[in-house]
C-alpha cells in the first residue's frame, strides 16, 4: 500500500480564496481525520470520520471550514474565504483501530 | 480544561547515553497513550502504544512508562544514536472512540 496520500503538498493562496485539501486514506481503513500542525498550538484535531460520516468536528475554528467524506477512499478540507492565520500544515491520517494512526506527508499551506 | 505537556525545550544529550522524555496531563483519565516520532517536514509515525493497565512497554531500544496516578508518561531511548534525534509526541486517547489528543511534542537532539 502506498500509504496515506495527501494533495497537494503545497500550497499557496491569498487572502480571500478557497482552498481545497485532499486526502485518500488507506485501503480498509475506516477511521480518517484531519489535523492542523502549528509551532505555537502543535497537531490539533479538526475533525474525524467513521465509515464516511462525521464523528467529532469540535476541532473545526470556524464555518469558514468544512470537511467530506463521500466514499471510503476520499476525503477533502476545504477552507473558503482562507485567512493567514490559516497558514499551517494539515495532516490527514487514518486507521483500523485504537493501535495506531497512519499519518500522510502533510500539506503546507500558506495564506498570504 | 484537558492539558497535555512535553518538555518544552529541546533535549540535547551524548551519543549513547539514554534520553528520557516526559509526557504530563491533567484532567484527563485516558485508556491508551501513545508516541509518535515525526521528522521534519514530514507526518508523525508510531512507535509505541501502552494500555493504561499496563505500566511498562518495551520495544527494541525503546521503553515507554504510564502512571495513572501520577497522571505521567516516561519515554526512554536507550543507547541513543543521532538518527533517533527527532521530535517525539505523546498522545493521549479515550477508550470508546478513536479520538486523540497530542501533545506539543519534544525535540531530540542526539550529539555523536
Amino acid at each position: 500500500d502506498a500509504g496515506v496520500i495527501q494533495s497537494p503538498r503545497h500550497e499557496v493562496t491569498e487572502m480571500g480564496q478557497e482552498v481545497t485539501l485532499r486526502c485518500k486514506p488507506i485501503s480498509g481503513h475506516d477511521y480518517l481525520f484531519w489535523y492542523r500542525q502549528t509551532m505555537m498550538r502543535g497537531l490539533e484535531l479538526l475533525i474525524y470520520f467513521n465509515n464516511n460520516v462525521p464523528i467529532d468536528d469540535s476541532g473545526m475554528p470556524e464555518d469558514r471550514f468544512s470537511a467530506k467524506m463521500p466514499n471510503a477512499s476520499f476525503s477533502t478540507l476545504k477552507i473558503q474565504p482562507s485567512e493567514p492565520r490559516d497558514s499551517a500544515v494539515y495532516f490527514c491520517a487514518s486507521t483500523s483501530s485504537y493501535n495506531e494512526q497512519f499519518f500522510g506527508p502533510g500539506t503546507r499551506l500558506t495564506v498570504l | 480544561s484537558q492539558k497535555i505537556e512535553q518538555n518544552s525545550e529541546a533535549l540535547n544529550i551524548q551519543e549513547g547515553k539514554t534520553a528520557t522524555l516526559t509526557c504530563n496531563y491533567t484532567n484527563y483519565s485516558p485508556a491508551y497513550l501513545q508516541w509518535y516520532r515525526q521528522d521534519p517536514g514530514r507526518g508523525p509515525v508510531f512507535l509505541l502504544l501502552i494500555r493504561e493497565n499496563e505500566k511498562e512497554k518495551r520495544k527494541e531500544r525503546l521503553k515507554v512508562t504510564f502512571d495513572t496516578t501520577l497522571k505521567q508518561s516516561l519515554f526512554h531511548i536507550t543507547a541513543s544514536q543521532p538518527a533517533d534525534s527527532a521530535t517525539y509526541l505523546c498522545a493521549l486517547l479515550s477508550g470508546g472512540y478513536q479520538k486523540v489528543t497530542f501533545g506539543t511534542g519534544t525535540k531530540l537532539q542526539v550529539i555523536p
